[in-house]
């Protein structure tokens, strides 16, 4: 399977510590994306990392890939209580995307 | 900033009854998709849509399941004969190639 498969399940912490997400996917990609969901809610993109690349930010967010490991972690940092919602990683292979089962943090006020 | 649109947000629909839904890609995109999301569970690709043909389809997309484009501007899955297990949310996406895709905010169907 390309799915992508986030670790940990359920991360609590909280607000102004840093938040960690890990994924793991077992095929070739072209690239990986990081998409956040709130609860009961659409999905918002949030940040995408092609293969070539190994590290990319976006304000708080910093993104690592490993195709070595084909593995990728999303940083959050500083947390908000506002950053609660879960968190999805997509690999994506020349426009097929599969999406792991996702992350779900709460940053606690 | 141009979105990806859905209707309707929220459609109630008997077992057995077909049911359609909607999306507006973005407008110079080139590429569609469908996802579900059953409640609590992961998003699960259905189908992708490029040059008014499905390009690939996963084992969830049945023969209950079609796409269409039956406009420049419209992009529309139907489910032919809904089950109890059809109830999820269902997002639209598009994009204009290998990139980034662009969600809608998603339909809720619940099958009663």
């Amino acid at each position: 399977s390309q799915q992508g498969e986030e670790d940990p399940q359920a991360l609590s912490i909280q607000e102004g510590e840093n938040a960690t997400m890990n994924c793991s996917y077992k095929t070739s990609i072209n690239n990986l994306q990081w998409y956040r969901q709130n609860s009961g809610r659409g999905l918002v993109h949030l940040i995408l990392i092609r293969s070539n690349e190994r590290e990319k930010h976006s304000g708080r967010l910093r993104v690592t890939l490993d195709t070595s490991k084909k593995s990728s972690s999303l940083l959050i940092t500083a947390s908000r209580a506002a950053d609660t919602a879960s968190y999805f990683c997509a690999t994506d292979n020349n426009n097929d995307m599969r999406f792991g089962a996702g992350t779900r943090l709460t940053v606690k006020p | 900033e141009p979105e990806v649109t859905q209707t309707p947000s929220h459609q109630v629909t008997q077992m057995g009854q077909e049911v359609i839904l909607r999306c507006v890609p973005i407008s110079n995109h080139l590429y569609f998709y469908w996802y579900r999301q059953i409640l609590g569970q992961k998003v699960e690709f259905l189908v992708s849509f490029y040059n008014n043909e499905i390009s690939e389809k996963s084992e969830i997309f049945d023969d209950q399941f079609s796409v269409e484009r039956p406009d420049g501007s419209n992009f529309t899955l139907k489910i032919r004969s809904t089950k109890l297990e059809d109830s999820a949310m269902y997002f639209c996406a598009s994009n204009q190639a290998a990139d980034t895709q662009y969600f809608g905010p998603g339909t809720r169907l619940t099958v009663l």
